[in-house]
């Protein structure tokens, strides 16, 4: 089982709303991965998380909040968004902290409206 | 330094035809370099990869080709299909650091 899973597909949300994103895998991977992604960009990092414990933190605002329960699971809390937040959020893994020589496994993503 | 310059920005080509997209970089400690495929609405899939010790890795229709001595790659896409009309990002990364992506290239393939 080589899939990376998130959920939801689609978000809508207020600028005061909470919401979280979630990402599973199976595949044993210790590292994971948030990134962010714009229309027609490349997809810019924003959280690396090895053997669960936060690694990096690409000076992201404090409204995005990174949280990984166990290996197979990391979730991206969000909180207070502003409209600009709009993106597609995809989630990755790879199997350990080798950095980007480490093939990564991407989800399919979150597509994130902030009105 | 830490840019992957990518080019062209969007590429029109024809069935059968063969596309090539162009990457440069600056680092000279990179030491992998992996080409992504992403179609719309779906994350980066791992399309092929190099490292710098090799020149050319082939994967069925799929070529990176490596110059070390002018810092370039470049990923060579033989007898093209509208299946394979995607954007297409390179990378560079060193270990124990990040990728660092190129701006991608749309790749529109005409039937």
């Amino acid at each position: 089982d080589t899939e990376v899973t998130q959920t939801p597909k689609h978000l809508v949300m207020g600028m005061t709303n909470k919401k979280s994103l979630k990402c599973e895998q199976h595949m044993g991977h210790r590292a994971m991965y948030w990134y962010k992604q714009k229309a027609k960009k490349p997809p810019e990092l924003m959280f690396v998380y090895s053997y669960e414990k936060l690694s990096i933190n690409e000076s992201v605002p404090s409204r995005f909040s990174p949280e990984c329960p166990n290996s197979s699971l990391l979730n991206l809390h969000l909180h207070a968004l502003q409209p600009e937040d709009s993106a597609l959020y995809l989630c990755a893994s790879s199997r350990g902290l080798a950095g980007g020589s480490d093939e990564q496994y991407f989800g399919p993503g979150t597509r994130l409206t902030v009105t | 330094q830490q840019q992957v310059k990518q080019s062209p920005q969007s590429l029109i080509v024809q069935k059968g035809g063969i596309s090539i997209i162009n990457c440069a970089y600056e680092n000279t400690a990179f030491d992998y370099f992996p080409w992504y495929q992403q179609f719309p609405g779906k994350g980066p899939a791992l399309l092929i990869a190099i490292r710098p010790d090799v020149s050319e890795k082939k994967e069925g229709r799929f070529t990176i080709s490596f110059n070390k001595s002018a810092k370039q790659f470049s990923l060579h896409i033989m007898d093209s299909q509208p299946g394979d009309s995607a954007t297409y990002f390179c990378a560079a990364s060193r270990r124990n650091y990040q990728l660092i992506w190129g701006a991608g290239t749309k790749l529109i393939i005409k039937p």
